[in-house]
Formats: C-alpha cells, structure tokens, sequence
C-alpha cells in the first residue's frame, strides 16, 4: 500500500479556514486520494476524494498537487464540531482503505 | 437515511470466551469491511466480504472468522477472547458492486465497544 504521511496535530480558530496538508510521494497513476475523518467516539466518515483536479464538496474541498505527489484538504470555516482525526488514504482500485496515522485537528473557539 | 448498523454497541467478555458481533449495511451494499481499532490507535483492516464471499483479509487473528449471509449482513466471531481483543470493532459498507467501485465511499457504522476482563 502507498503510504502517506501527515503532520501530528494541527490547530485553529473557530471560523477560520484550515489547510490540512498530506504528502504521498510514492503514489501511482491509478491512486485515488481519500479523505476520512473520525470524531470522538464515532465510526470514520468520508469526506471527499479526488484523483488529478481539485475537487469541491459541501464539506471540504481537495487540492490536489500538480505532481500528485501531495494534497491539501481545505476546510473553509472550521467550527467545534470539525475537531476530528483526519485521515488521508490513497485507493487504487477495488482495495480496503488501509488507515495510516492522521491529523488530530483541536479546534478553539 | 439508513445507516450501517452494528449489534451489540457495548459488549464485556472474559478471557477464553467467545463473542459475536453483527453487522447491517446500507441496503444494496454488498461489499462488508471489519475494522479493529485499539485505544488511541488508528483502525487496522481485519476482514471484508462481496457477495457472500471473503473479498480481502488483513491482520485478523486466527481465533477470528467472519462471513457474510445471503441478506448482505455479516457476522465477527470471536473465540478464546484476550485481553489484547479489548477494543472498538468498526464495520462498514459500501456498494453495489464489488467495493462501490474504484471511488466508492465506505459508510461506517458506529462500531462495537469489546471489553475482556
């Protein structure tokens, strides 16, 4: 499995825009970039997944490098209730997701 | 919207028994994926299933055997529990067809809760 690494942790302001960024060096051409995220005690959710162009969804929206060699999930107007381990998992194909470590993003108000 | 559901939420054992988990999907899902997840760790792939049949299988213990019936539902059996099996199991769905495709979004339940004491 292609791996990606992310930062640790990462914090915001309540309403302000987070760039949450992920590298993936080692990706190949049939690789989608997914992005989950877990909230306390809560099962994984999707929340958006792109393979060359940037995508926009209600949620969030994905930036993808020209190389696709990194990716930036972009959350416009952070709020309590985006605190949440982020994950970033590259698919190719029909595979499982396999879960690296994600972001722990701690949102103040 | 109906969602994955997963049966029971909470669920206390001691060593060397056996537990059961159940799992439900999104009506017209037929791919079933189990995950475990450890306090404070990322959730591990254990097993998954397509159309009745194990599609993958990842870490999953030899005291582990899963399936999945013909209503798409799936089962964890767990035999001779150790503590170490303490943790949250996750299943999730997606679907129709194998994996919901090449970008098909898992829809996770709100997992399982085991304790071995």
């Amino acid at each position: 499995d292609a791996k990606t690494t992310q930062p640790n942790s990462m914090e915001s302001n309540e309403e302000e825009p987070v760039h949450l960024p992920c590298n993936h060096s080692t990706i190949s051409g049939t690789d989608y970039i997914h992005w989950y995220r877990q909230l306390p005690s809560q099962g994984p959710e999707y929340v958006i997944h792109g393979l060359t162009s940037n995508v926009n969804n209600r949620m969030a929206s994905l930036a993808i490098a020209e190389d696709r060699k990194s990716s930036t999930l972009i959350l416009h107007r952070a709020t309590l209730r985006d605190a949440a381990v982020y994950y970033c998992i590259l698919r190719a194909g029909f595979q499982k997701l396999v879960f690296g470590t994600g972001t722990r993003l701690l949102v103040s108000p | 919207a109906a969602g994955v559901i997963q049966s029971p939420r909470h669920l206390i054992k001691e060593k060397r028994e056996t537990a059961t988990l159940k799992c439900y999907p999104i009506p017209r899902h037929d791919t079933v994926y189990w995950y475990q997840q450890g306090p404070g760790q990322d959730p591990q792939f254990l097993i998954s299933f397509y159309e009745k049949m194990q599609s993958d299988k990842g870490s999953i213990p030899d005291r582990f055997s899963a399936q999945q019936f013909s209503d798409y539902h799936s089962e964890l059996n767990m035999s001779s529990l150790e503590l170490g099996d303490s943790a949250l199991y996750f299943c999730a769905s997606t679907g129709p067809g194998l994996a919901g495709g090449p970008t098909g979004e898992l829809f996770f339940g709100e997992g399982s809760r085991l304790t071995v004491l």
